[in-house]
């Protein structure tokens, strides 16, 4: 079974500066994605950024990127130029290969973006 | 384009009732998959559809149950409901099993509260 543990239960951040968002999981499986999802007040879930454990590339939209690290199994989401509309919970989501759908989420970090 | 729409979006129930829960996918989704998010967790996964079968399930007792329509939308029914089934209900879509790129499409939930 796999698990993924957020150790940060909020985070505060200044408009405009950077916050990192951390990410730990444990698995035996080599074939995996990593997935950075972003929860805001409406509560519709909504996807950041995508990782495939076999690229070795660290995956980057805008002003989203990641910090891979599979031998450590370390997967951080880094936001740089914080702006207000981040204001969100921010999940870390481990997905099988061959498991299409079924992901296995962490229990979040509340990122808080203040003026 | 239709993004994922769910029903209701609150209801209130007692110990011992039945709720059904609906869910109309994305556009061109086949595929539908549940999850259970607790007050201050991450969502964890309920099961999911896909052509109208049930394709994987997680850790829940027989009570929750599903069902898929040829149009590929969804119902969540859970009978004899107990306290601790007190959660947000999400519901996700996503492209059949061969072109998944695991990036899931989620409703804006349904809010139970369980008295």
């Amino acid at each position: 079974a796999q698990t993924v543990t957020q150790s940060q239960p909020e985070m505060s951040v200044q408009e405009a500066e950077t916050v990192t968002l951390s990410c730990t999981y444990d698995t035996s499986e080599n074939n995996y994605y990593l997935f950075w999802y972003k929860q805001p007040p409406s509560r519709q879930m909504i996807l950041v950024i995508r990782q495939e454990a076999y690229k070795q590339q660290n995956a980057t939209e805008n002003r989203f990127s990641v910090n891979f690290q599979k031998a450590a199994k370390s997967f951080s989401l880094k936001i740089s130029d914080s702006q207000l509309g981040d204001t969100a919970m921010y999940f870390c989501a481990f997905m099988k290969r061959d498991s299409w759908g079924k992901l296995q989420f962490g229990a979040g970090t509340q990122v808080v973006v203040t003026p | 384009e239709t993004g994922v729409t769910q029903s209701p979006t609150h209801l209130i129930k007692t110990r011992g009732q039945q709720v059904t829960l609906r869910c109309s996918s994305q556009s061109g989704h086949n595929t539908v998959s549940w999850y259970q998010q607790a007050l201050g967790q991450g969502p964890q996964f309920i099961f999911q559809y896909y052509r109208e079968e049930e394709n994987g399930r997680g850790n829940f007792p027989p009570r929750f149950s599903g069902l898929q329509f040829p149009n590929y939308s969804s119902e969540l029914n859970v009978n004899a409901l107990e306290l601790d089934d007190s959660a947000l209900y999400l519901c996700a879509s996503s492209l059949g099993l061969a072109m998944n790129t695991g990036e899931l499409f989620f409703g804006e939930g349904s809010r139970l509260t369980v008295l």
